[in-house]
């Protein structure tokens, strides 16, 4: 079956330190990529996303690239801010009659000033 | 704002009990998605539904089941309810004949359950 496995948090950054959050999945067939944040209280929301194997998706500063030698998706983001504070979850989907979501547990980003 | 809407925010139930679930999805989307998110789980598929049809099941409990109505929204249905209930529920809806390769779902704000 798929799984994501993501770096355990939490992580604590100071503003416009750089960061990184590893992701690693196992999938049967070829998987889209995604990046989801959860800011407090509120739902899920796409950050990137990457399709194919060296894809690199990219949205507010925030980069990932599709490894599939390695079987990875890490997040970066050059210089963090006190609003990137939230929980970021890796994601992927097989596609295929559905498009279930199989989300890591989840990594808690708080950015201090 | 996603687009998806979600009622009740908070519920809060005794042991036992059944509560019921509501999804608007966005507007033209067929597709809906339940999700739950818990601190030992983390967030799970539950369910799919396409128009009004069931399309793919996930790590559903017996005690829980949905539909999808002909106006597209869901309602997911909790029942004999237990502590390891207690959760955040979310829905997601999407356009899955769109024909792209991925599919991206919009996520609800989420309905929190509390089962005392």
């Amino acid at each position: 079956g798929n799984s994501v496995t993501q770096m355990e948090g939490p992580v604590t950054l100071s503003e416009e330190a750089f960061l990184t959050i590893n992701c690693t999945y196992t999938a049967t067939g070829y998987p889209s990529l995604f990046w989801y944040v959860q800011y407090p209280g509120e739902g899920l929301q796409l950050l990137l996303k990457a399709t194919k194997a060296d894809d690199k998706g990219s949205n507010k500063g925030f980069e990932a690239t599709y490894r599939k030698e390695t079987t990875s998706f890490h997040l970066e983001k050059g210089s963090v801010q006190v609003s990137d504070s939230a929980v970021y979850f890796c994601a992927l989907s097989t596609g295929g009659s559905n498009y279930k979501l199989t989300f890591g547990k989840g990594t808690l980003l708080t950015v201090n000033p | 704002d996603s687009g998806v809407t979600q009622t009740p925010k908070h519920l809060i139930t005794a042991t036992g009990q059944r509560v019921t679930l509501r999804c608007s999805p966005r507007s033209g989307d067929l597709s809906v998605y339940w999700y739950q998110q818990s601190l030992d789980q983390g967030l799970q598929f539950l369910i799919q539904y396409y128009n009004g049809e069931e399309r793919a099941k996930g790590n559903i409990l017996e005690r829980f089941s949905a539909q999808q109505f002909p106006d597209l929204h869901s309602e997911l249905n909790l029942s004999s309810l237990e502590l390891g209930d207690s959760a955040l529920y979310f829905c997601a809806s999407s356009d899955p004949s769109s024909g792209r390769v991925y599919n991206e779902q919009f996520f609800g704000p989420g309905t929190r359950l509390t089962v005392l």
